[in-house]
């Protein structure tokens, strides 16, 4: 079945700095790959995602890229603010829509 | 605000009994997943339904079951409960069943299970 690697586990960076996480997958034939960031107490949000026939995608201070042949795709935060302090996961759907996630990243921005 | 919603919050029950978990999916929407969040797991894939339907199985356990009801709204069933059941559990929505432009999963805010 499909892997999903997230690296790193945690995240410690100065507010207006920059944030990247990246996530690999083990399955070819995963075709969606979204980002979900969870606050303390709340479900899993959707905050980005990005389909196998685009390389990369932005939304304001977010960014996905997504590179098929190395089975690898990244979240780019820029300009991070308190509020990005999350727990972010990545994650991977096959055909059927299974979602498999990555084990997730806990991104702290110091003021 | 995802729109799926869950119920109740917060459950707190003994080993050995047995509960019921609640979601009502976002308007239109025909597929429903559940997810188990605990802290050594993260989040794992228990089960998904479409139109009433199961339609994929992940990690879930045979004292676990669920169920699709006509309006769409989902139960999840858990029995002979075992301290390890503690954890989180979200329920999710998307359109349509896979595969398509529109098959993104929206998460509700989840049910906080713990078991003595």
């Amino acid at each position: 079945g499909e892997n999903v690697e997230q690296h790193p586990s945690t995240l410690s960076v100065q507010e207006g700095d920059s944030a990247v996480i990246k996530c690999t997958y083990s399955d070819s034939a995963s075709n969606y790959f979204p980002w979900y960031k969870q606050e303390l107490g709340k479900g899993p949000q959707l905050i980005i995602d990005i389909r196998s026939n685009v390389g990369e995608k932005k939304d304001q201070r977010i960014a996905v890229t997504l590179n098929k042949t190395a089975k690898h795709f990244s979240l780019h935060i820029t300009e991070t603010q308190p509020e990005d302090s999350a727990v972010y996961f990545c994650a991977s759907t096959d055909s059927w829509g299974k979602l498999q996630f990555g084990a997730g990243t806990q991104v702290v921005v110091t003021p | 605000d995802s729109g799926v919603t869950q119920t109740p919050k917060h459950l707190i029950t003994a080993t050995g009994q047995r509960v019921t978990l609640r979601c009502s999916p976002r308007s239109g929407d025909l597929s429903v997943y559940w997810y188990q969040q605990s802290l050594d797991q993260g989040l794992q894939f228990l089960i998904q339904y479409y139109n009433g339907e199961e339609r994929a199985k992940g990690n879930i356990l045979e004292r676990f079951s669920a169920q699709q009801f006509p309006d769409l709204h989902s139960e999840l069933n858990l029995s002979s409960l075992e301290l390890g059941d503690s954890a989180l559990y979200f329920c999710a929505s998307s359109p349509r069943l896979a595969g398509g432009p529109r098959d993104t999963q929206y998460f509700g805010p989840g049910t906080r299970l713990t078991v003595l």
